[in-house]
């Protein structure tokens, strides 16, 4: 499985966009890139998924450049509710279950 | 409203002893997993199962076992000899389709003491 690297902490404001980059430099043909938010003491929620490009959802943005090694998560006009753990995932199911691995996340505080 | 349900929320025991930790889901998944999360840490894979009566080791299995006797409910067993068993345990679902997101339940805070 692809190993990520994302900042550990972020801190922004309300009202601020914000970009959250994942580094995955050994993704492999038939991954995709998963973002997950998780906030305290309750599970890690879905937010976006991709392969390549751009994808947008009501939620957030995906960025992934054409060599696939990096990602960048955006939120735009993030709000107090937005401070969480943001987990970047890189791999794919294999025959129809899923034993992609957590990181450590990126912690976000927004004031 | 379809979900996944853990029960209880928190979850005492004094070491020595064996605990078995609910989940349930109404989703219809085949898939079910269960995590494993330390304070500041990321998700760990105990086990996973992709269709009753089947399951398959994780990355962090040794202490603990499970079942799928049915395909909503996928229970935990911190068996005594789970070394660490104090933790937040997380339960999760997909379906079997390429790149199916994971559903998770709120979680189960486990202490040992």
């Amino acid at each position: 499985l692809a190993k990520t690297t994302q900042p550990i902490s972020m801190d922004s404001y309300e009202g601020q966009e914000v970009n959250i980059t994942c580094s995955h430099n050994n993704i492999a043909t038939n991954d995709y890139i998963t973002w997950y938010q998780q906030f305290p003491s309750q599970g890690p929620r879905f937010i976006i998924q991709g392969y390549k490009t751009k994808v947008t959802n009501e939620v957030a943005s995906l960025f992934i450049p054409a060599d696939r090694k990096s990602s960048t998560l955006s939120l735009p006009r993030v709000s107090l509710s937005d401070t969480a753990v943001y987990y970047c995932l890189v791999g794919a199911l294999n025959s129809g279950y899923s034993t992609l691995t957590f990181g450590k996340g990126t912690m976000l505080l927004v004031s | 409203d379809g979900g996944i349900t853990q029960s209880p929320k928190y979850l005492f025991r004094k070491e020595g002893q064996n605990v078995t930790l609910s989940c349930e889901q109404n989703l219809n998944h085949d898939a079910m997993y269960w995590y494993r999360q330390d304070p500041g840490q990321g998700l760990r894979l105990i086990y996973y199962s992709q269709i009753v009566n089947d399951f398959q080791k994780g990355d962090i299995a040794e202490g603990y076992s499970v079942s799928r006797e049915k395909k909503e409910s996928f229970p935990l067993t911190v068996t005594s000899a789970q070394k660490n068993p104090t933790a937040f345990y997380l339960c999760a679902s997909s379906i079997p389709t390429l790149n199916s997101p994971l559903h998770f339940g709120n979680g189960t805070r486990l202490t040992v003491t």
